[in-house]
């Protein structure tokens, strides 16, 4: 079973910022959290990871709470391209160890 | 370009016939993996690689099977035992170290078993 609590859908406009959030409260100290997105039909892409600081690279922004229970997604400015499953996943960065995808979050991105 | 092939896009078979779905990766990754996913579902595991000739069943191995013997190439066989074989099949490929699981997704391959 996924680790990670998601709602089920999000709706966003286009231009402003889609925060996407995920519930780890089991997550142990030496596990990471990892951001992935698919748009309909098409592989996962890897967007983001994060142990316990704040990430931010080119696509978003990782927001994890102090207790590490919990983390937030941001797309700081979302377009219609951003509409995709957001998947929020913990796991090891140990060789071997595998990533379980639930069934994410739709963000649906509308004009 | 670096990336990860998966071929057929699409593929039917008849029921009780194997079918070996293609994956090839060209980004110099040693680990690679197969997951299914069902409509309106997320991925699971099947089988994944660390390197080559070497390979672990995911949570849902039953009734398939995966060589490794190229660090380029890992096809997976969907025999007449998996039960419900139809799906959306994705292949990923991964480095190993501290990115092991920034991994990169192929296009998938989509099996209607008739």
């Amino acid at each position: 079973d996924a680790k990670t609590t998601q709602p089920p859908s999000m709706d966003c406009a286009e231009g402003r910022a889609a925060n996407l959030p995920c519930n780890h409260s089991t997550i142990s100290g030496n596990e990471y959290v990892y951001w992935y997105r698919q748009i309909h039909s098409q592989g996962p892409q890897y967007i983001i990871h994060g142990l316990k600081n704040n990430e931010t690279n080119e696509m978003a922004s990782l927001i994890i709470t102090e207790d590490r229970k919990s983390s937030t997604l941001i797309l700081p400015h979302a377009t219609l391209r951003d509409t995709a499953v957001y998947y929020c996943i913990v796991g090891g960065n140990q060789a071997g160890t595998a990533l379980i995808f639930g069934k994410g979050t739709t963000l649906s991105v509308s004009s | 370009d670096g990336g990860i092939t998966q071929s057929p896009k699409y593929l039917f078979r008849k029921e009780g016939q194997n079918v070996t779905l293609s994956c090839e990766q060209n980004l110099n990754h040693d680990a690679m993996y197969w997951y299914r996913q069902d409509p309106g579902q997320g991925l699971r595991l099947i089988y994944y690689s660390q390197i080559v000739n070497d390979f672990q069943k995911g949570d849902i191995a039953e009734g398939y099977s995966v060589s490794r013997e190229k660090k380029e190439s890992f096809p997976l066989t969907v025999t007449s035992a998996q039960k419900n074989p139809t799906a959306f099949y994705l292949c990923a490929s991964s480095t190993p170290g501290q990115r092991v699981n920034e991994q990169f997704f192929g296009p998938g391959t989509r099996l209607t078993v008739l």
